[in-house]
């Protein structure tokens, strides 16, 4: 089952242009990670927040967590075309090793 | 970090056979897991391979349809098994040094059943 949610499902972009995508889960987390994904291949991980913490920021990425609204941001900025992909959130549910990843938000960015 | 070589990383299968997808990492991990992601979908966790244990599977996901098997800290697979073109999806792997850390993936496996 997912535990995430994202909108929007798609968004399309300039070159330049800021992204942002949100996702929101459902039970208490001790970590959300967000991860990109190429073409339907392996993912890569973007960055990791914990649940103590509200914001991180990682080059062009600035992540924010709300845990009193479940809910979690990523902002892209100054997108370039190579930008384009697949965009997950995943969280730990609670006590659980596993990660369960929501949706997904497919960013196309054009030139 | 660690890096992990899934194969194949694609294949074409009648209906009725198996596939074994293998999955080996380059560090001792201490979580692998098996997901799959059906055509434009997200990912959906398969099961938990436990190391010289039976995997824990999710629900909606059985053993025999799905045996795993994972003998040492680096190595995992998966076998899909007695396939139908409703098996046609990306499978991956994952692990984890520990709880609380990034996951790293395998490239996936595109499996199309006909």
């Amino acid at each position: 089952s997912q535990q995430g949610e994202e909108d929007p499902q798609a968004l399309s972009i300039q070159e330049g242009e800021n992204a942002t995508m949100n996702c929101s889960y459902k039970t208490s987390i001790n970590n959300l990670q967000w991860y990109r994904q190429n073409s339907g291949r392996g993912l890569v991980h973007l960055i990791l927040i914990r649940s103590n913490e509200r914001e991180k920021h990682s080059g062009r990425l600035r992540v924010t967590l709300d845990t009193s609204k479940k809910s979690s941001s990523l902002l892209i900025t100054a997108s370039r075309a190579a930008d384009t992909a697949s965009y997950f959130c995943a969280t730990d549910a609670g006590n659980t090793d596993k990660l369960i990843f929501g949706t997904g938000t497919r960013l196309q960015v054009f030139p | 970090s660690a890096v992990i070589s899934q194969k194949p990383s694609r294949d074409i299968c009648q209906r009725g056979t198996s596939l074994t997808i293998q999955c080996q990492v380059d560090s001792q991990v201490t979580m692998m897991f098996w997901y799959r992601q059906q055509p434009g979908q997200s990912l959906t966790l398969i099961a938990t391979a436990n190391q010289g244990s039976e995997a824990t599977y999710e629900s909606g996901f059985v053993i025999d349809k799905f045996p795993i098997s994972r003998p040492n800290l680096t190595f995992s697979t998966l076998t899909v098994s007695n396939m139908s073109p409703e098996d046609s999806s990306i499978y991956l792997c994952s692990s984890q040094i520990r709880r609380d850390t990034e996951a790293f993936f395998g490239q996936g496996t595109r499996l199309t059943v006909v």
